[in-house]
């Protein structure tokens, strides 16, 4: 079984700019998750969808990120204009169920860097 | 006060010992409990997941929870050197939006 996809891997750009991460979850998974793990912390959800529809974005700074889930696939996070905090690894996770507990299944992540 | 505090590490241990890795919470309406191990530049992985007070063992690990106390604890039995990686404990109120510890980094000594 495929697990979840992302790219880029590593991405630097200068502050002000924009950059977009893509995200690809396990194959009938109907929930996605973005976190942020910035160096030495854990990771800080900033958005999840169930299908296509947003449940939470309760933590997602709505004035420079935004992010899509088109056809409850695929999701795009992207952060416009960055700063220099936004410094830190976006990982995406996916899950078959919304309730209950089990296992959420993380990317690799896309490690950012703002100078 | 944060909703998950975890003792910060790092540990270094020679091959063989007990690793023992704590959390404390605040929140107590959370039901579950996990550890995720992060290797160096890879996604958390599940390693253990309990939603009941007492003790849960899978090999070499043993997930330890505390209701009463807000307090889990994740021991590792006779450490590898592929142990070596950082630990996060997560928990959940049973909608799969998890709390993150901020990590402890183990290093396990050959």
């Amino acid at each position: 079984e495929a697990g979840v996809a992302q790219s880029p891997r590593y991405k630097i750009i200068e502050k002000r700019q924009s950059v977009a991460f893509w995200c690809n979850p396990i194959s009938g998974h109907a929930t996605l998750y973005w976190y942020q793990q910035i160096l030495g912390q854990g990771p800080k959800l900033l958005i999840q969808f169930q299908n296509n529809g947003v449940v939470d974005d309760s933590q997602l700074p709505k004035d420079r990120f935004s992010a899509e889930r088109l056809k409850g696939v695929d999701s795009t996070l992207k952060i416009q204009p960055a700063k220099l905090e936004d410094s830190a690894v976006y990982l995406c996770a996916s899950s078959l169920l919304i309730l209950g507990a089990g296992e959420l299944f993380f990317g690799e992540g896309s490690r950012l860097t703002v100078l | 006060q944060k909703e998950v505090e975890q003792d910060p590490g790092p540990l270094s241990v020679p091959e063989g010992a007990i690793v023992s890795l704590n959390c404390t919470y605040s929140n107590s309406a959370f039901q579950y409990f996990m550890w995720y191990r992060q290797y160096s530049r890879k996604g958390p992985e599940l390693l253990m997941y309990t939603y009941s007070s007492g003790n849960k063992e899978d090999g070499r690990f043993t997930a330890q929870v505390d209701k009463s106390s807000k307090y889990i604890s994740l021991f590792i039995r006779d450490s590898q050197p592929s142990d070596s990686a950082t630990y996060l404990c997560a928990m959940s109120e049973g909608d799969y939006k998890l709390s993150f510890g901020a990590g402890t980094t183990v290093t396990v000594r050959a």
